[in-house]
C-alpha cells in the first residue's frame, strides 16, 4: 500500500541554523500539508499546498518557514533560522482532493530538536 | 474557531477491557470527524471517520458516533487487545474554515496482558 515517507526521522540542529525537512507524498496525490506537534501539545496545522502554491497557512507559518515541491516527488519544509521553540514533531500529509470529509494520509514524522 | 478537546492520557487497560476515549469539538460550520491512530515509529493512520450528524464510524472493532447535540465523537471498543496499544488522535476538518485538520492532543493507550 502506498504511504507517505519523511526524512530524516530525527534532526538535531543548533539555534539559528537552517533545516530542510523532506517528505515524499503518495504519488497520485495533489494536495500536500505540514503539521507540527510540540511535545505534550496538539497537532497544529502549518500549511497546505496545491498546484505549486500555498493554498492556506496558519499564524505559525511566518516568514521563517517556506515550502517547496522541487520535483515531481518531494515536498519540503524549510525553516530559515531555527529557534528553540521550533523543536517539535513535524508531520507531512497528502490527499487527492482538498475537500472536507476526505482523509489525509500522514507520514511517520520528523522529530526536530533545536539546541 | 474550530478546536478539538480530547481526554487526557495515558490510559492503561487490561486485555479484554472496555475502552472509551472522550472527544468533544467546537466548529463554526459542519465538520467531518476522524479518529487517527499512531503505532510506535509509524505515521498517523485513519482509524474511522464520520461526515455528518448521527453517522457511526467503525473499524477493527472500534466505533464512534457523531453526536451534534453534545458535540462529541467518543471512541469505544468493547474488548481491547495488546495490539491496540498506540496513541489515538481525534480530529476534525471543516469546509467553512478550509480543509486543514484540527487535532486533539492525543491519548496514549497501553494494553497489558
Amino acid at each position: 500500500e502506498p504511504e507517505v515517507t519523511q526524512t530524516p526521522s530525527h534532526q538535531v540542529t543548533q539555534m539559528g541554523q537552517e533545516v530542510i525537512l523532506r517528505c515524499v507524498p503518495i504519488s497520485n496525490h495533489l494536495y500536500f500539508y505540514w503539521y507540527r506537534q510540540i511535545l505534550g501539545q496538539k497537532v497544529e496545522f502549518l500549511v497546505s499546498f496545491y498546484n505549486n502554491e500555498i493554498s492556506e497557512k496558519s499564524e505559525i507559518f511566518d516568514d521563517q518557514f517556506s515550502v517547496e515541491r522541487p520535483d515531481g516527488s518531494n515536498f519540503t519544509l524549510k525553516i530559515r533560522s531555527t529557534k528553540l521553540e521550533d523543536s517539535a514533531m513535524y508531520f507531512c500529509a497528502s490527499n487527492k482532493r482538498g475537500t472536507s470529509g476526505l482523509e489525509q494520509y500522514f507520514g511517520p514524522g520528523t522529530r526536530l530538536t533545536v539546541t | 474557531g474550530d478546536s478539538v478537546t480530547q481526554m487526557e492520557g495515558p490510559v492503561t487497560l487490561s486485555e479484554e477491557a472496555f475502552l472509551t476515549i472522550n472527544c468533544t469539538y467546537t466548529a463554526t460550520g459542519y465538520p467531518s470527524l476522524f479518529w487517527y491512530v499512531q503505532y510506535p515509529g509509524e505515521g498517523l493512520q485513519l482509524l474511522l471517520k464520520a461526515t455528518k450528524a448521527d453517522d457511526k464510524g467503525s473499524n477493527k472493532g472500534f466505533e464512534a458516533t457523531y453526536r451534534k447535540e453534545t458535540t462529541s465523537f467518543h471512541l469505544e471498543k468493547g474488548s481491547v487487545q495488546v495490539s491496540d496499544s498506540a496513541v489515538y488522535f481525534c480530529a476534525l476538518s471543516d469546509r467553512d474554515t478550509g480543509n486543514q485538520f484540527y487535532f486533539g492532543t492525543g491519548t496514549s493507550l497501553t494494553v497489558i496482558p
